[in-house]
């Protein structure tokens, strides 16, 4: 079965930097979650889209920003890199609301080290 | 805000004998409650959740977990463990009043099987 592709799966980039970080779902999912896990820490959410509308928003810093396309990828976008950047970001996809399936499928996540 | 409470941080086990790894959750209004298993470099995989009905509910390698309202509580348990089964845990709360399912996680339970 198809799983969440999540593009890169490492990235190395140094303070100041910008990077992007991509999200391919599920096919037919139409909602798409961002978390960050630092180090020995659980996933924190981020931004969440459904219908390529941002549906909710959570502890993501402003140098961050987020966008889902069309065919329902979702690109996080972070400028500005700080070392405290350094984490896991997982991307997790679920079916329309209204399908009755609350879970949500993660992706392999994008190491990200900013040096 | 909805909270998560997993207290142990992490539970040795000798391989062959049982285990509870304990979660609960700090809002008593309508949630579904999961629990996820991450070994170690790898994505976030879905072990079991509870969305409504009986409150034991089975999931895949032999994991069950039983949602209890009044304690609000959601103790993950299996009945005999593997060298295998060695990863991290965690349960997550996804509050149905929110709109959005984004999850909430709990600090994660490190199980380590010991041989």
């Amino acid at each position: 079965a198809a799983g969440v592709i999540q593009s890169p799966r490492h990235l190395i980039k140094e303070k100041r930097e910008t990077a992007t970080l991509k999200c391919y779902p599920i096919p037919r999912h139409d909602t798409v979650y961002w978390y960050q896990q630092g180090p020995g820490q659980d996933p924190q959410f981020l931004i969440s889209f459904y219908e390529k509308m941002q549906s909710d928003k959570g502890s993501i810093p402003d140098r961050f920003s987020a966008q889902q396309f069309s065919d329902y990828h979702s690109e996080l976008n972070m400028s500005s890199l700080e070392l405290g950047d350094s984490a896991l970001y997982f991307c997790a996809s679920s079916a329309s609301f209204g399908s009755g399936s609350y879970e949500q499928y993660f992706g392999p996540g994008t190491r990200l080290t900013v040096t | 805000a909805q909270s998560v409470t997993q207290l142990d941080s992490q539970v040795p086990v000798f391989e062959e004998a049982p285990v509870e790894l304990r979660c609960n959750y700090s809002s008593s209004v309508s949630v579904y409650l999961f629990w996820y298993v991450q070994y170690p470099n790898q994505g976030l995989q879905l072990l079991l959740k509870y969305l409504s009905g009986s409150t034991l509910v089975k999931g895949i390698n032999g994991f069950e977990a039983e949602f209890n309202k009044s304690q609000t509580s959601f103790h993950l348990r299996k009945p005999s463990v593997h060298i295998s089964d060695t990863a991290e845990y965690f349960c997550a709360v996804s509050d149905r009043g929110s709109g959005t399912y984004k999850y909430i996680f709990g600090t994660g339970t490190r199980l380590k099987v010991l041989a």
